[in-house]
């Protein structure tokens, strides 16, 4: 497995701000994915994180609102903008270290109420 | 596209049972990932045990094993001599074959395991 942290672990923000949060891994790691979990929901992939490029987007999620970087192979950020209280979620990084076994492992997650 | 199917949003076991929780999915793929996870309180997300479609053995960790049965789409997971510190929400995941690209994860809607004594 992989050691990832997250920073913040919980916040509260008002509607119309902007929320940029971190995800750091203790090694390098292939990939890098960010997914919302909405209050009582599962888990709804974002993006794929991509090194030194822009970030590749799922249906229904647009790079205005959710920009990511990923300077390098350890570390990416997921930035919330422009915030409503429908972005209020538990926003989780996840990554695969290795391409054989391809699993994906998870941050502790931040927990964002927006009001 | 893929789905995945958790028809037991909860559950309830006693200590030291067993307990299984089912999971059916949907896929055209013949190769393909199947995981099991568990959220507690805490919310970190746990991998609790992975499956290769591949490989008929079921994947077993420990009091965790999967009954795997790739004709019915279905992969269940059961926990042998349930612990306290198992009550949690467990999703069931799948991800299709390696192509190169992003490993989409696609979750179930999950199963709330209560833990009695």
């Amino acid at each position: 497995s992989a050691v990832i942290s997250q920073k913040p672990s919980r916040d509260i923000c008002q509607r119309g701000t902007s929320l940029t949060i971190q995800c750091q891994v203790d090694s390098q790691v292939t990939m890098m994915f960010w997914y919302r979990q909405q209050p009582g929901q599962s888990l709804t992939l974002i993006a794929t994180a991509n090194q030194g490029s822009e970030a590749t987007y799922e249906s229904g999620f647009v790079i205005d609102k959710f920009p990511i970087s990923r300077p390098n192979l350890t570390f990416s950020t997921l930035t919330v903008s422009n915030m409503s209280p429908e972005d209020s979620s538990i926003y989780l990084c996840s990554v695969v270290r290795d391409r054989i076994t391809d699993t994906q492992y998870f941050g502790p997650g931040t927990r964002l109420t927006v009001l | 596209a893929q789905t995945v199917t958790q028809s037991q949003p909860e559950m309830s076991v006693q200590e030291a049972e067993t307990v299984t929780l089912s999971c059916t999915y949907d896929t055209s793929e013949s190769d393909y990932y199947l995981f099991w996870y568990k959220q507690p309180p805490s919310r970190q997300m746990i991998l609790v045990i992975r499956q290769e479609a591949y490989k008929q053995q079921n994947a077993t960790e420990n009091r965790f094993s999967v009954n795997f049965q790739k004709a019915a789409k279905s992969f269940s997971l059961k926990i042998s001599d349930s612990q306290l510190g198992d009550a949690a929400m467990y999703f069931c995941a799948y991800r299709g074959p390696n192509t190169g690209t992003a490993s989409k994860l696609t979750f179930g809607t999950g199963t709330r395991l209560q833990v009695t004594l």
